[in-house]
């Protein structure tokens, strides 16, 4: 079993529209949490950083831990065409240790 | 503004040629890392250093070697390039400054890509 899954399938939303993304994960030490963004012929950039279990919010966006299922989200409020991106989940589990395990990703379109 | 820098957005290589991918960055950060990126299989590590000199491999080593002979400057080596290494290759560099809870402490910063075909 790889150690976090994402379905990769992409995702098409009309602009407006919720967008939701999700990671499972099987390493219970994982307690370092992102999501990051790629644009097409771009490298990822980060998104958004958890610590633990809890939520955090950053204007349309919403990043949610949830350890005792070993599951995160992204949630993007009011999607826009500038959301249109490849999103990639990545968690580590230690301090110290920048090593990073990464989702497949999943690509998103906003539809104006 | 942290800035990873590729020698090369596009290659184009032969099978059994050696090739070299350098990165720069700009910010000084102890670690930097190579990746791929494949459709379907998302992105894998291939090596990553700690500090000059040093290098570990990632979960994808076979078939390519790596060089920090600089701080700033991380290079991936294809000793015998083979058409399975047509990929997406990354480059990334972070940080061990900050605590260990901080986000610096994880972020990773990317370089653009290079996009290697090998023919």
């Amino acid at each position: 079993q790889k150690e976090v899954e994402q379905d990769p399938g992409p995702l098409s939303v009309p602009e407006g529209a919720i967008v939701s993304l999700n990671c499972t994960y099987s390493n219970s030490a994982f307690q370092y949490f992102m999501w990051y963004r790629q644009y097409s012929r771009k490298g990822p950039e980060l998104l958004m950083y958890t610590y633990s279990s809890g939520n955090k919010e950053d204007g349309r966006f919403t990043a949610q831990v949830d350890k005792s299922s070993k599951y995160i989200s992204l949630f993007i409020r009011d999607s826009q065409p500038s959301d249109s991106a490849t999103y990639l989940c990545a968690m580590s589990a230690s301090y110290g240790n920048n090593r990073l395990a990464f989702g497949k990703g999943n690509q998103v379109v906003v539809i104006p | 503004d942290v800035k990873v820098t590729q020698s090369s957005r596009y290659l184009v290589k032969r099978t059994g040629e050696k090739v070299f991918l350098e990165c720069v960055q700009d910010m000084d950060h102890e670690n930097m890392f190579w990746y791929r990126q494949d459709p379907g299989l998302g992105l894998r590590l291939i090596y990553f250093s700690y500090d000059v000199k040093m290098k570990e491999k990632g979960d994808i080593p076979e078939g390519y070697s790596v060089s920090r002979e600089k701080k700033e400057r991380f290079s991936l080596i294809l000793e015998s390039a083979s058409t399975n290494q047509t990929s997406m290759y990354l480059c990334a560099s972070s940080s061990n400054s900050g605590t260990d809870l901080s986000q610096s402490s994880y972020e990773q910063y990317f370089g653009p890509g290079t996009r290697l075909t090998v023919t």
